[in-house]
């Protein structure tokens, strides 16, 4: 069971350009985690969300936790070529020990 | 920074071998955790552990079976291997669910 829906599945831009990436499902989660990952290398953990409603910036990147917490949504303003890789939602729920991934969207940011 | 290495980068094994996939932390992490990641399926869980000795199972255990003995090694095991274990496998590692650490992967061909 896919418990998190990613959308897009692909994205392909033009450095500059800003996107959104979302990452929703119909359950609650108690935290929310994005993760970047690269080509034949393991994810990286980008942020942990874990207030509804909560804000996170990192540089260009903004991170928004859902006010229900069953929502979230990557936004990259001026985006550039090194942004280019798998962005991965991940929740916890009920403080469990494993987490539930989201397919992830493939970002690919051209010159 | 929690460094987790897997024993292998690629691994080609044949039909019906056993095959072990090793995953080391240098931190006292208690949970350790093996995905695997197929294109158009994402991360899906194989097995965890929240301590030594202990070990849950994920979504997909079919086929596979861990070792726990030490904290510091999560040993994923293919008992007998096939084609469709053909994958990239990922360990990771918490202090608690929130923030995995990931290695870098293994990539198994099964020929």
């Amino acid at each position: 069971t896919q418990l998190l829906e990613q959308s897009p599945q692909f994205l392909s831009i033009q450095e500059g350009e800003n996107l959104t990436v979302y990452c929703n499902s119909s359950s609650v989660f108690s935290s929310l985690q994005w993760y970047r990952q690269e080509p034949g290398e393991g994810p990286v953990l980008l942020v942990t969300v874990v207030t509804g409603g909560e804000v996170k910036k990192l540089k260009r990147l903004t991170f928004q936790f859902g006010d229900a917490r069953k929502d979230s949504s990557l936004h990259i303003t001026a985006a550039q070529p090194g942004d280019t890789g798998l962005y991965l939602c991940a929740g916890e729920i009920n403080s469990g020990y494993a987490l539930n991934f989201g397919k992830g969207t493939s970002l690919l940011v051209t010159p | 920074d929690v460094k987790v290495t897997q024993s292998s980068r690629y691994l080609v094994k044949r039909t019906g071998e056993k095959v072990f996939l090793e995953c080391v932390q240098d931190m006292d992490h208690e949970n350790m955790f093996w995905y695997r990641q197929d294109p158009g399926l994402g991360l899906r869980l194989i097995y965890f552990s929240y301590d030594v000795k202990m070990k849950e199972k994920g979504d997909i255990p079919e086929g596979y079976s861990v070792s726990r003995e030490k904290k510091e090694r999560f040993s994923l095991i293919l008992e007998s291997a096939s084609t469709n274990q053909t994958s990239m496998y990922l360990c990771a590692t918490s202090p608690r669910v929130f923030g995995y650490t990931f290695g870098s992967g293994t990539r198994l061909t099964v020929v």
